[in-house]
């Protein structure tokens, strides 16, 4: 079946720092993919998404390619701040089936 | 602005009450979803449906029941909570007709 992989947290970055999350994917077809973000003590929020290779999705300075070469879609932002210390989720979906999460990356970002 | 609201926010319970986790949503979707998140972080969707009248149960076993009798009303139902049920319970909608999932903001249960 459809499995996402992320990388193990937790990662820790001083603010201003450069980030990747790395997001690999397995899927038969041509999934849909998402990253969302999850703030100590609320659900999930949707950060960005791609619906088709080398869409590129953007959002509050994060980006994530879309690569079918690779079956990746890695998180990457230029300079973090304290505010974006959460857990990060990357998942796909297709063909109107349910989704499917990675296990999720916790980022810390120290002052 | 996606408006799902889940109640309570957080309840702590003896073993073997009955309680209900209730969700709701606003947004007429006809999809929503009950996931189950361990302290490890990683979701488990324990039961979805695809619209009124509609349950099916998710990839994790699990001792609970849904039912949907309105579009805009999901609730989950521990006939007899355990302390093995404590965890973070999150709902979640989405449109038939496009893939994102908009999440409410949690119920964080804990049996003692």
């Amino acid at each position: 079946g459809d499995s996402v992989t992320q990388m193990e947290g937790p990662v820790t970055l001083s603010e201003e720092a450069f980030l990747t999350i790395n997001c690999t994917y397995t899927a038969t077809g041509y999934p849909s993919l998402f990253w969302y973000v999850q703030y100590p003590g609320e659900g999930l929020q949707l950060l960005l998404k791609a619906t088709k290779a080398d869409d590129k999705g953007s959002n509050k300075g994060f980006e994530a390619t879309y690569r079918k070469e690779t079956t990746s879609f890695h998180l990457e932002k230029g300079s973090v701040q304290v505010s974006d210390s959460a857990v990060y989720f990357c998942a796909l979906a297709q063909g109107g089936q349910n989704f499917v999460f990675g296990p999720g990356t916790r980022l810390s970002v120290l002052p | 602005e996606a408006d799902i609201y889940q109640t309570p926010r957080y309840l702590v319970i003896g073993t073997g009450k009955k309680i209900t986790l209730e969700c709701s949503q606003t947004m007429g979707h006809d999809k929503m979803y009950w996931y189950q998140q361990d302290p490890g972080m990683e979701l488990h969707l324990i039961h979805y449906s695809y619209g009124v009248n509609s349950t099916e149960k998710g990839d994790l076993s699990s001792e609970s029941t849904v039912s949907r009798i309105r579009t805009e009303h999901f609730p989950l139902t521990l006939e007899s909570a355990r302390p093995s049920h404590t965890s973070q319970y999150l709902c979640a909608s989405s449109d038939a007709g496009l893939y994102e999932q908009y999440f409410g903001p949690g119920t964080r249960l804990t049996v003692t």
